[in-house]
């Protein structure tokens, strides 16, 4: 079944503890972007990858890191995550960044920081 | 820059009543435009799409016709179902760029 996987599903960590967000693709998509949901603020983009070894900011960046070293997977890390990185997180890719490849989202992960 | 404004919810309909969610943008050339739908619990899945003017995106028994002298992309249903209650997100893409503008979303409850 073609989709894009995020583990975990469900995250509570303390300020400062480092935590990666795992996010995979099995449809061979070069494109892929980590998108944060928040009360009254929508979807904002993160980071996105237009292709392996290729990563560029988004609207909202600081605080996230990313790296693209395979084409399916796509990590979100939190070097020293904060209360205000809580949030519910979506990874998303598409065959290509163009109107004509609509996303795919994962199912997301709600990250709660204490 | 380019952007996105739904009107807010939530959205309380009963069963078979018809559904319209507003959508409005701003942006410099001809965007695409699109509705997406969040369930419960999941993810963003496309709904519906349009890609120039006048183009009228459709699936599920939903509408959006691309409307470029009113900027708008209202999202239509002539009877909606329990089913339909979800989250709705107008979004936009440029043409130019990497990322796509999500309006703020609409969530929508029908009851029976």
């Amino acid at each position: 079944e073609a989709q894009v996987t995020q583990n975990p599903r469900y995250l509570i960590t303390v300020t400062g503890k480092k935590l990666t967000v795992t996010c995979s693709q099995n449809m061979n998509h070069e494109y892929m972007s980590w998108y944060r949901q928040d009360p009254g603020l929508g979807l904002r983009q993160i980071y996105y990858s237009m292709n392996v070894e290729v990563t560029d900011k988004g609207d909202v960046p600081e605080g996230y890191k990313v790296s693209r070293k395979e084409k399916r997977n796509f990590p979100l890390i939190l070097e020293s995550p904060s209360p205000n990185q809580t949030s519910l997180y979506f990874c998303a890719s598409s065959p290509y960044r163009t109107a004509d490849s609509p996303l795919h989202f994962g199912n997301g992960t709600r990250l709660t920081v204490t | 820059g380019n952007s996105v404004t739904q009107m807010e919810g939530p959205v309380t309909l009963s069963e078979e009543a018809f559904l319209t969610i507003n959508c409005t943008y701003t942006a410099t050339g001809y965007p695409s435009l699109f509705w997406y739908v969040q369930y419960p619990g999941e993810g963003l899945q496309l709904l519906l799409k349009a890609t120039k003017a006048d183009d009228k995106g459709s699936n599920k028994g939903f509408e959006a016709t691309y409307r470029k002298e009113t900027t708008s992309f209202h999202l239509e249903k002539g009877s909606v179902q329990v089913s339909d209650s979800a989250v709705y997100f107008c979004a936009l893409d440029s043409n130019s760029g990497y990322a796509l503008n999500f309006g703020k979303g609409t969530s929508l409850l029908v009851t029976p």
